[in-house]
């Protein structure tokens, strides 16, 4: 079945240190979506990426969708203790019935 | 606060019990899905209501789980027979319109099965 998998799964950061997450798809994607969730809370939505290729920043953010639509990255310039959480990607099914989600990447920032 | 709200927030149940969680979606949102997270994992999608329709149901849902969406609006979850397996976090979240749109999720339903 249709299957989204991040790496890695864990990552320590000096502040100020870059970051970056993998995301990968089984199958092509119409679209995929990226959350934040930080601890002892829920996932918040940080965007929504299209088109083959597309990029889309968000101040320190940077988003990216493979030209084939099965990959994606977050990157993070300059880490922040406020970026503390972990990252989850995730895609449609084929009927945008339901979403497959990745494990997730933890990101810690040391001060 | 007009966000999606979640109730109980945490819920203890001996093995065998059967437990009930309801979700209240933002109000003119017909999109609502229901997720389990467990520790160190993504959330895993259990089923989707499109209004009061049950469109999706995880095959990873035994019978002993089940959803209703009465007129569109909030949503339960029951699980019947609980298991010590069921323990995690029970997520819903709910979006609008056609096509995959930002979803919303609430705080959560904390499980633990004793």
């Amino acid at each position: 079945g249709q299957q989204v998998m991040q790496i890695p799964q864990y990552q320590h950061v000096q502040e100020g240190e870059d970051f970056t997450t993998y995301c990968n798809s089984s199958t092509t994607l119409s679209n995929i979506q990226w959350y934040k969730q930080r601890p002892g809370g829920h996932p918040v939505f940080l965007i929504q990426l299209v088109k083959s290729g597309e990029v889309k920043k968000q101040k320190r953010l940077t988003f990216q969708f493979g030209e084939a639509k099965k990959n994606s990255s977050l990157h993070i310039t300059a880490t922040q203790t406020t970026d503390v959480g972990t990252y989850f990607c995730a895609g449609p099914s084929y009927n945008f019935n339901k979403f497959y989600f990745g494990s997730g990447t933890k990101l810690n920032v040391k001060p | 606060d007009t966000g999606v709200s979640q109730d109980p927030r945490h819920k203890i149940t001996k093995r065998g019990q059967n437990v009930t969680f309801r979700c209240d979606p933002i109000s003119e949102h017909n999109r609502l899905y229901w997720y389990r997270q467990t520790l160190g994992q993504g959330p895993e999608f259990l089923t989707y209501f499109q209004n009061e329709a049950q469109l999706e149901k995880s095959r990873l849902l035994s019978d002993r789980f089940s959803a209703e969406r009465p007129k569109g609006s909030f949503s339960t979850l029951e699980i019947q027979r609980t298991e010590q397996g069921d323990s995690a976090m029970y997520l819903c979240a709910s979006s609008l319109g056609r096509g995959t749109r930002e979803q919303f999720f609430g705080p959560g339903t904390r499980l633990t099965v004793l």
